[in-house]
């Protein structure tokens, strides 16, 4: 079975400064996909990124990267320049047929 | 391109009724996945179907738990003789699945709210 952890659930960070959100999960799958959902106040789940795990490189998204460490099972979400409208929750995900989601992190970007 | 819209978006229910949600995926979108989610948590799989077939159903899913799809495109979510313990926002998501089935981006509807009294 697929897990994913997100052990911080709350997260505040300055408008304008970098944040990173973490994410474990545990498989014994080899090709598999991850991904980061936002879900900001009382608005539906959007995309944030998207990892595939065989690829080595870290995928970005303007203000969004990922540090994906396959042996660690490790997938964090850094958001550089953070805005007020990124206060939301994150979610981080693990794709393998179907989606897996985390508890989920609550980010608060303050003025 | 509408999105993946659902309906009622809130319902509230004596305990024992039965409800019935409906979702109407992205057009053209063949998988349709349905999640339950409470407050401060994450969605939680209840079931996913490709076409009109229902290929896994959670096994945390209670036989009063059904959902359908019958032609492919829209599903519905019924829930009988609903608890308390049933009062959650239900989530419709769906993706263009390829062969290998992962990896495609699913798209959230705004959720469906049930409140169970």
């Amino acid at each position: 079975a697929q897990t994913v952890t997100q052990s911080q659930p709350e997260m505040s960070v300055q408008e304008a400064e970098t944040v990173t959100l973490s994410c474990t999960y545990d498989t014994s799958e080899n090709n598999y996909y991850l991904f980061w959902y936002k879900q900001p106040p009382s608005r539906q789940m959007i995309l944030v990124i998207r990892q595939e795990a065989y690829k080595q490189q870290n995928a970005t998204e303007n203000r969004f990267s990922v540090n994906f460490q396959k042996a660690a099972k490790s997938f964090s979400l850094k958001i550089s320049d953070s805005q007020l409208g990124d206060t939301a929750m994150y979610f981080c995900a693990f794709d393998f047929n179907k989606f897996y989601f985390g508890s989920g992190t609550k980010l608060n970007v303050k003025p | 391109d509408t999105g993946v819209s659902q309906d009622p978006r809130h319902k509230i229910t004596k305990r024992g009724q039965n409800v019935t949600f409906r979702c109407d995926p992205i057009s053209e979108h063949n998988r349709l996945y349905w999640y339950r989610q409470t407050l401060g948590q994450g969605p939680e799989f209840l079931t996913y179907f490709q076409n009109e077939a229902q290929l896994e159903k959670s096994r945390l899913l209670s036989d009063r738990f059904s959902a359908e799809r019958p032609k492919g495109s829209f599903s519905t979510l019924e829930i009988q003789r609903t608890e308390q313990g049933d009062s959650a926002m239900y989530l419709c998501a769906s993706s263009l699945a390829s062969q290998g089935g992962s990896g495609n981006t699913i798209y959230f509807g705004e959720g469906s709210w049930l409140t169970v009294v």
